[in-house]
């Protein structure tokens, strides 16, 4: 149990254009979902927070402009990277908690490695 | 220790070899801490939440440790399997769901 898939699991695209990646609990409702970020050779940084039904929260440095979040329901976080910039290029994951989880355990998506070129 | 630091970086281990990694995170306004274990082009796997200074947990042959007055947690292998070969990652969370981790220990098991 406590599936979480995400799609894609890479993608290539030219620098200007926006490429949008999803996150779904497979066999579980999350009212929340996170999106990190990892670039080479540092850890995981939380760049957001999606809240189902209601605008995300982002961390400090992360543009909400650039970086759109929407979560339609209880099992789908979307991240778009809009206008994307070699910059940008990185490894997106996504993790959620169960509702009514005992414990603050999340669940981790495989990842996206985007590249922007 | 403001952050979660992970040691060492890398290993490599002999197969049947047993090793230990070191996660030390801030003690103060600590909830949990987290242990995962992170194959190439899979999805972390949870292995271990800890909560209580002292704790011990274990799953077959990974076990854990946690000081929350010092701020560390060691993570145990004992008889290291090539299929032990992953990247183990700390997190540490103050109640709010908000993991800091760290940047993980790559351990290769050579058969």
């Amino acid at each position: 149990g406590a599936v979480v898939s995400q799609h894609p699991s890479w993608v290539i695209c030219k620098s200007g254009t926006s490429v949008k990646i999803e996150c779904r609990s497979l066999d579980f409702q999350a009212t929340t979902m996170f999106w990190y970020r990892q670039f080479p050779k540092q850890s995981l940084m939380l760049m957001a927070t999606s809240n189902e039904g209601s605008k995300a929260t982002y961390e400090q440095g992360v543009e909400k402009d650039k970086f759109l979040i929407n979560h339609a329901s209880l099992t789908l976080s979307t991240l778009t990277v809009t206008s994307a910039h070699p910059e940008d290029s990185s490894f997106y994951i996504c993790s959620a908690p169960p509702i009514a989880s005992s414990t603050d355990t999340q669940y981790f998506g495989p990842g996206t490695r985007l590249t922007v070129l | 220790i403001l952050n979660v630091e992970q040691s060492p970086q890398s290993l490599h281990v002999q197969e049947g070899d047993s090793t230990n990694f070191t996660c030390s995170f801030p003690s103060s306004n600590f909830y949990a801490l987290h242990w995962y274990r992170w194959e190439t082009a899979k999805s972390p796997e949870a292995l271990f939440v800890m909560t209580l200074n002292g704790d011990e947990k274990k799953k077959g042959r990974i076990s854990a440790t946690l000081n929350t007055k010092e701020g560390y947690s060691y993570l145990y292998i004992k008889g290291s399997q090539p299929e032990d070969s992953a990247t183990y990652l700390c997190a540490s969370t103050s109640g709010t769901y908000k993991y800091i981790f760290g940047t993980g220990t790559r351990l290769k098991v050579l058969a």
